[in-house]
């Protein structure tokens, strides 16, 4: 399969803090995705982004697939973010399975 | 319905008992996928099912793991002879074919094997 790190593995921010949580994966692929797995253990796709830069409100992804990573970042965080944020990549873009990283724990605090 | 479904949402189970996991996928949805997240750990892949096509079973972990899909609707995921590492949560997802395979996830199975 498709090696996933994510770093940092646990991060700790005051609210209004910005931060970037980091995707390096080992293979050339055609399909990433960001997710945010909130405290009750609901998955929530944040991005489909196999490669460039969206923006969704305070979040915004950029993937660089020729040098194989990806980031997300989290402006003016807040309470309701903490979580653990995955990416997942996979090597086709029709239905394929995901390879998971081990995640970034947030923890945002007041 | 609106989302991806799965039940019971908790299973309790003895160990060498056999377990059945339901997912009801997105309607509209051809892919339907099955992972596993032990706790604290990331999600691993087991199964997966596109239309009419022979699923990917490439990621399940033994024999004693199996399932099935109707059509492009409802999914059951079998675990034979539970085992007490089997305990984990069992997710399940669906995505289309549009061109954004985004994956939707169902609130998962609790299984608990004693």
């Amino acid at each position: 399969g498709i090696q996933v790190e994510q770093s940092p593995p646990d991060l700790i921010l005051q609210e209004g803090a910005n931060s970037t949580l980091r995707c390096n994966f080992s293979d050339s692929v055609n399909n990433l995705q960001w997710f945010h797995q909130n405290p009750w253990g609901q998955l929530i796709n944040l991005f489909y982004i196999p490669s460039g830069t969206k923006q969704n409100g305070r979040l915004s992804a950029t993937t660089v697939a020729t040098e194989r990573y990806s980031l997300l970042y989290i402006s003016s965080s807040q309470t309701t973010d903490s979580g653990v944020y995955f990416c997942a990549v996979g090597w086709m873009t029709g239905a394929n399975n995901l390879f998971f990283g081990t995640g970034t724990r947030l923890t945002v605090i007041p | 319905g609106a989302g991806v479904s799965q039940s019971p949402s908790n299973k309790v189970t003895e160990k060498g008992k056999d377990v059945e996991l339901r997912c009801d996928p997105i309607s509209g949805h051809t892919a339907l996928y099955w992972y596993r997240q032990r706790l604290g750990q990331g999600l691993e892949f087991l199964i997966y099912f596109q239309g009419n096509s022979a699923p990917d079973k490439s990621g399940l972990p033994s024999d004693r793991f199996s399932a099935e899909r109707t059509g492009e609707s409802v999914s059951t995921l079998t675990i034979q002879r539970t085992q007490q590492e089997d305990s984990a949560v069992y997710l399940c997802a669906s995505s289309s074919l549009t061109g954004q395979e985004t994956q939707y996830f169902g609130p998962g199975t609790r299984l608990l094997v004693l």
